[in-house]
C-alpha cells in the first residue's frame, strides 16, 4: 500500500543552520504531497504542498520539491529559528482517495 | 487558525466506557476525516464522512463509529474503550469536488486518556 518514510529524529540544530528533513514515498499513481508541522500540544498545521511532479511548495522560508524520479519530497530551510522547533510530518494523498498517509514525524529542536 | 474546532480538548475515561468527540468543519468544507495519533507516531486514518455518509475507513474496529450532520459537523464515537485508545484524536476538514478532494485542514485535536 501507499506509504511515507521520513528520516528519523530527533534533529538538533543551532539557530541559522541549514535544515533538511528527508521524505520518500511509495504510491501508485500520482499523489499530492504535503508537509505538516505540529507544535507541542497542538494539532497539525499545513506548512506546504505540491500536487504534481516538479512542483515546488514553499512557505515561511521552507521549501520542498516533488521529485517523481526519486519519489521524494525533502523539506529544506536555509536558516532555522528557535521558533521552528516542532515535529514535522510528511504526508501523501491521492486525488480520488480519502486516506491521507503520514510519516512517523521528525522532531526538530533549534538551539539559540 | 484553520477554522476547524474540536471539543472537548481533553478527556479522561475508564476502560469499557463510551466517548463522543465533536468537530466543526471549516466554513465551506463538506468533508470531515478523523485520525488517531498515538504518542510519538504519525496520525492514522480512522474514517471520513462526506454528505452525511461514511466515505472510506481505515483499519479500525466497528466500535469506532461516526456521524456527519447537515451542517457538515461531525462526531466520533468510541465504544468499549480500551487502554490503547489513549491518543490524540484529530479532525480534518476539506472540500470534496467531482473526482476527489482538496487539502485537509486539521483541528487542534482532543486528547483522550483511558485509565
Amino acid at each position: 500500500g501507499d506509504s511515507v518514510t521520513q528520516m528519523e529524529g530527533p534533529v538538533t540544530l543551532s539557530e541559522e543552520a541549514f535544515l533538511t528533513i528527508n521524505c520518500t514515498y511509495t504510491a501508485t499513481g500520482y499523489p499530492s504531497l504535503f508537509w505538516y508541522v505540529q507544535y507541542p500540544g497542538e494539532g497539525l498545521q499545513l506548512l506546504l504542498k505540491a500536487t504534481k511532479a516538479d512542483d515546488k511548495g514553499s512557505n515561511k522560508g521552507f521549501e520542498a520539491t516533488y521529485r517523481k524520479e526519486t519519489t521524494s519530497f525533502h523539506l529544506e530551510k536555509g536558516s532555522v529559528q528557535v521558533s521552528d522547533s516542532a515535529v514535522y510530518f510528511c504526508a501523501l494523498i491521492k486525488y480520488n482517495n480519502n486516506d491521507m498517509r503520514f510519516g512517523a514525524g521528525t522532531r526538530l529542536t533549534v538551539k539559540p | 487558525e484553520t477554522g476547524v474546532t474540536q471539543s472537548p480538548t481533553h478527556l479522561i475515561k475508564t476502560r469499557g466506557q463510551q466517548v463522543t468527540l465533536r468537530c466543526s468543519s471549516q466554513s465551506g468544507h463538506n468533508t470531515v476525516s478523523w485520525y488517531q495519533q498515538a504518542l510519538g507516531q504519525g496520525p492514522q486514518f480512522i474514517f471520513q464522512y462526506y454528505r452525511e455518509e461514511e466515505n472510506g475507513r481505515g483499519n479500525f474496529p466497528p466500535r469506532f463509529s461516526g456521524l456527519q450532520f447537515p451542517n457538515y459537523s461531525s462526531e466520533l464515537n468510541v465504544n468499549a474503550l480500551e487502554l490503547d485508545d489513549s491518543a490524540l484524536y484529530l479532525c480534518a476538514s476539506s472540500v470534496t469536488l467531482a473526482g476527489g478532494q482538496e487539502t485537509q485542514y486539521f483541528g487542534p485535536g482532543t486528547r483522550l486518556l483511558v485509565l
